[in-house]
């Protein structure tokens, strides 16, 4: 267990819906990260928080958004599903904004059907 | 973030040595080179870093050449868990950029 939590593990959804993937960082961490990992793209960066506040994004497409809350957990909401969202989806979390260490979650696996 | 290049594949015997190499010839003053790693179905792990001395830790050694422009991996005796993709990362600062993930090399190891 590396201490970030994401949930839920494995989602089937259709085309044309919306998903909510959730993520806790490592107790203390204030930065979360999201990356994409289809076997085409490997992993791409999405997007960063920390304490809060938006930091750096990515490739992140418009039908996709996050937000980090108060108790520093986050979300990455996908809408407007295609097939092509179908993938891996990895939350990380690091100390502070860089962090020499990120540690990441065993992901959450989106099938778009 | 500047580029690496890493050998798409490699193989490696069990309880042998293991040297993943990566090459940066566009490496900057301020990159520390990362190296991650990702065990079948779960997600990358971070294994060490360095800027310009070679640094050990519990899982492995980092050999980072004279002039920077390349670095080595080195598993001391590789085991069927070390069977992933590794990762070289140059990050500017050491801390300030994100983390940006090439193809890496998937290692192999035999029994």
């Amino acid at each position: 267990d590396s201490g970030v939590t994401q949930t839920p593990k494995h989602l089937i959804t259709a085309t044309g819906q919306r998903v909510t993937l959730r993520c806790s960082p490592r107790s203390g961490d204030l930065s979360v990260y999201w990356y994409q990992q289809s076997l085409d793209q490997g992993l791409q960066f999405l997007i960063q928080y920390y304490n809060g506040e938006e930091r750096a994004k990515g490739n992140i497409l418009e039908r996709f958004s996050a937000q980090q809350f108060p108790d520093l957990h986050s979300e990455l909401n996908l809408s407007s599903l295609e097939l092509g969202d179908s993938a891996l989806y990895f939350c990380a979390s690091s100390l502070t904004t860089g962090g020499y260490g990120y540690t990441f979650g065993s992901g959450t696996r989106l099938t778009v059907v | 973030d500047a580029k690496t290049t890493q050998p798409n594949s490699m193989e490696s015997n069990e309880e042998e040595p293991v040297h993943l190499p990566c090459n940066h010839s566009t490496i900057s003053g301020t990159d520390y080179i990362h190296w991650y790693r990702q065990l079948p179905s779960q997600g990358p792990e971070y294994v060490i870093h360095g800027l310009t001395s070679n640094v050990n830790n519990r899982m492995a050694s980092l050999a980072i050449a004279e002039d920077r422009k390349s670095s080595t991996l080195i598993l001391h005796r590789a085991t069927l868990r070390d069977a992933a993709v590794y990762y070289c990362i140059l990050r500017y600062g050491g801390s300030q950029g994100n983390l940006i993930f090439g193809k890496g090399t998937k290692l192999s190891v035999k029994p």
